[in-house]
C-alpha cells in the first residue's frame, strides 16, 4: 500500500520569502512522486515529478522538489514567493509497474503569499 | 493539445436524483482516470480505464455508480440515486501511456440538495 502525509495543511509566508511544503511518502516499491497545484475551482496542475533519475527535480514556475530516499521524503521549494503561488498543493505517489499507475494524493497544503 | 474537457462544471440536485458527468481527454491519451474530491482533502482514485476495458474499481465506487469509456474515445460517470455524501469535485484524468503524468480537467462539481 501507498500513502502520502503532507505535513502542515495551511503555510502561510511573505511575497519574497523561502517556501517550504513537506510531503512524507510510504511505499512498499520504489515509487513516483509528483507535486500537483490546485487554484480555486479549477483542476490540478503538474508542478513536477520524480520518475527514479535526478534526485533533485526542477518544475515550472520556479518550483522544485528533492527526493530523499533515506527520509522518505519530497518536499517542495521556492526560493521567492510570489503572490500568484497563493494556491493549493498536492503531493502525490504512484507505483511504476503496477497495473494503473492511480494516483495516492496527500490532503493538500494551502500556500498564502501575504503582501 | 486542448486539455482535458469535463462537463458540466457544476451539478445541482436533488437528492435521490440521477447524474451523469462527462469527460474529454486529450486526444490520443489511451488511459483515463476518475477521481473524487471532497472538501479539504486530496483526490481519491475511483476507477481507470485503458481505452475501453474498464480496469480497476475502487471500493470508494458504490454499485450506484458507473462509468463507461465507449470506443476508447470519451467517458461518462453515472450516479444513481444520489445521496448527500456524493457532494464532490469530481475530477477526470488522462494519460498517453502508463508512465506519463497525469494532466487533469477543471472537474463537475456535484452539489446536492
Amino acid at each position: 500500500a501507498q500513502s502520502v502525509t503532507q505535513l502542515g495543511s495551511h503555510v502561510s509566508v511573505s511575497e519574497g520569502a523561502l517556501v517550504l511544503l513537506r510531503c512524507n511518502y510510504s511505499s512498499s516499491v520504489p515509487p513516483y512522486l509528483f507535486w500537483y497545484v490546485q487554484y480555486p475551482n479549477q483542476g490540478l496542475q503538474l508542478l513536477l515529478k520524480y520518475t527514479s533519475a535526478a534526485t533533485l527535480v526542477k518544475g515550472i514556475n520556479g518550483f522544485e522538489a528533492e527526493f530523499k530516499k533515506s527520509e522518505t521524503s519530497f518536499h517542495l521549494t521556492k526560493p521567492s514567493a510570489h503572490m500568484s503561488d497563493a494556491a493549493e498543493y498536492f503531493c502525490a505517489v504512484s507505483h511504476p509497474g503496477g497495473s494503473n499507475y492511480k494516483l495516492t494524493f496527500g490532503k493538500g497544503t494551502l500556500l498564502t503569499v501575504n503582501p | 493539445d486542448t486539455g482535458v474537457s469535463q462537463n458540466p462544471r457544476h451539478k445541482i440536485t436533488k437528492r435521490g436524483q440521477n447524474v451523469t458527468f462527462r469527460c474529454d481527454p486529450i486526444s490520443e491519451h489511451n488511459r483515463l482516470y476518475w477521481y473524487r474530491q471532497t472538501l479539504g482533502q486530496g483526490p481519491e482514485f475511483l476507477t481507470y480505464f485503458q481505452n475501453e476495458a474498464q480496469l480497476e474499481k475502487s471500493r470508494l465506487l458504490s454499485d450506484r455508480f458507473s462509468a463507461e469509456r465507449p470506443k476508447g474515445s470519451f467517458s461518462t460517470l453515472e450516479i444513481q440515486r444520489t445521496e448527500q455524501g456524493d457532494s464532490a469535485m469530481y475530477l477526470c484524468a488522462s494519460s498517453p501511456t502508463e508512465n506519463q503524468p497525469q494532466h487533469f480537467g477543471d472537474g463537475t462539481r456535484l452539489s446536492i440538495l
